[in-house]
């Protein structure tokens, strides 16, 4: 147990769908991430939260809508994707900036 | 921008021989870490590098950072089938940028 919990572990969407990944910190950390892993390529970063506020988003689509209402708590709201979004999305957290990262278990997402 | 290289992207070694994984990055970093992701689970920190020339070792684990801090290494000396899994660099640099990992087989 990391100390990060994210829930579902699993998930199938229909394109017209909307849905939420949740992701839960108990370690006190300052910085949450989001996280996607694609078979074959490196981990890509998508979102980036230090106390609360964004501080990076990397070029991600609309589709993707990410929510930090505090230090402990982020969600990755789904809406309208596309079957090349099925990955898995990894959260994680750090004490601060580019610090070491504790993942979550992930959710593995699939889009039909 | 920052790039992370890291090769090879597989390696298939018999159990007892020995491993080494090596990360480039394009420009100079302030740190590197390197992660292990077995099968089926998530990505697990294993050590951060810091200085130029660094050495560490966590029993038969060798991490090394280039004396330019632009390069590391990984090395697992005498390979078991726990060593398993998948292992990433992530270079930081005002950014953290991770390679596309080596993924490690072992053969009993």
């Amino acid at each position: 147990e990391t100390g990060v919990t994210q829930t579902p572990r699993h998930l199938v969407m229909g394109m017209t769908n909307k849905k939420s990944l949740k992701c839960e910190q108990h370690l006190g950390h300052n910085a949450m991430y989001w996280y996607k892993q694609s078979a074959k390529k490196p981990l890509e970063l998508m979102f980036v939260y230090s106390l609360e506020e964004r501080v990076e988003n990397n070029s991600v689509p609309s589709r993707f809508s990410p929510e930090c209402p505090n230090s402990s708590h982020l969600f990755l709201h789904l809406h309208t994707l596309q079957p090349e979004d099925s990955a898995l999305y990894l959260c994680a957290s750090s004490q601060g900036w580019s610090e070491k990262l504790f993942f979550g278990s992930g959710t593995q997402l699939s889009v039909l | 921008g920052q790039q992370v290289m890291q090769i090879p992207q597989y390696q298939h070694v018999q159990e007892g021989e020995d491993f080494t994984t090596y990360c480039n990055s394009s420009t100079t970093l302030s740190n590197i870490q390197w992660y292990k992701q077995r099968p089926g689970g998530h990505p697990v920190f294993l050590i951060q590098l810091v200085k130029s020339g660094e050495v560490k070792k966590q029993k038969r684990l060798t991490f090394q950072f280039g004396e330019a801090k632009k390069n590391s290494s990984l090395h697992i000396t005498a390979t078991q089938t726990t060593d398993v899994g998948t292992y990433f660099c992530a270079g930081s640099n005002n950014d953290m940028r991770f390679g596309a990992g080596t993924r490690l087989t072992v053969k009993p």
